[in-house]
């Protein structure tokens, strides 16, 4: 069956460093895979999108990187501030369908 | 320019009631989406409605259902519930396929609901 990972333990991280988190899946080919990230009591926002044919994907301090042949995505955070403590979340669709799968998200804590 | 609004932001209940939730899409967007978010866990996709059609439905039984209005803001249905629907409920709009980013999604601030 579809399955998408996310490290479900959080992750603790001195600020000014960067945090790198990870997205595995399997028995997928998402045509693109979705970064949100998420505060307590809050919706998700979102942050990047890749697309399959992308390896790299930048916007500000965040970079996104897809590799369809390891079912993996890293998502980095550079010079990570306390700001920056959330769930991130990411999400694939279905290939040929409108849905979306979400892996249960990494909790992220920037300590300063 | 308004995000997307979900009501209530709160909502209490007992087994075996009915509930609605209602949403309101960002401006400009047609396409809905609803999601059930457990503690701890990442949304679950529901159903999405698009031109006021279900178009797309996940692992949830006929007991969620929903509705999409003519100005596209829509409806979640949860029938008999249960305690396992205790939840957030997202809603999440787009723009439908073929406009870029048309899967970039935005959501709204959730319906927290509790079944007693």
């Amino acid at each position: 069956s579809q399955k998408i990972e996310q490290n479900s333990e959080a992750l603790n991280i001195q600020e000014g460093k960067t945090a790198t988190l990870t997205c595995n899946y399997t028995n997928y080919s998402p045509a693109y895979l979705q970064w949100y990230r998420q505060d307590p009591g809050r919706g998700p926002v979102f942050l990047l999108l890749i697309r399959e044919n992308e390896k790299e994907k930048r916007k500000e301090r965040l970079k996104v990187t897809f590799d369809t042949t390891l079912k993996q995505s890293l998502f980095h955070i550079t010079a990570s501030q306390p700001a920056d403590s959330a769930t991130y979340l990411c999400a694939l669709d279905i290939a040929g369908t409108y849905k979306y799968i979400f892996g249960t998200g990494t909790r992220l804590k920037v300590l300063a | 320019d308004a995000g997307v609004t979900q009501s209530p932001t709160h909502l209490i209940k007992t087994r075996g009631q009915q509930v609605t939730l209602r949403c309101s899409p960002k401006s400009g967007h047609d396409t809905v989406s609803w999601y059930q978010q457990a503690l701890g866990q990442g949304p679950q996709f529901i159903f999405q409605y698009y031109e006021e059609e279900e178009r797309q439905r996940g692992n949830f039984p006929d007991r969620f259902s929903g509705h999409q209005f003519p100005n596209y803001s829509s409806e979640l249905n949860v029938n008999a519930l249960l305690l396992g629907d205790s939840a957030l409920y997202l809603c999440a709009s787009s723009l439908a396929l073929g406009t870029v980013p048309y899967n970039e999604q935005f959501f709204g601030p959730g319906t927290r609901l509790t079944v007693l």
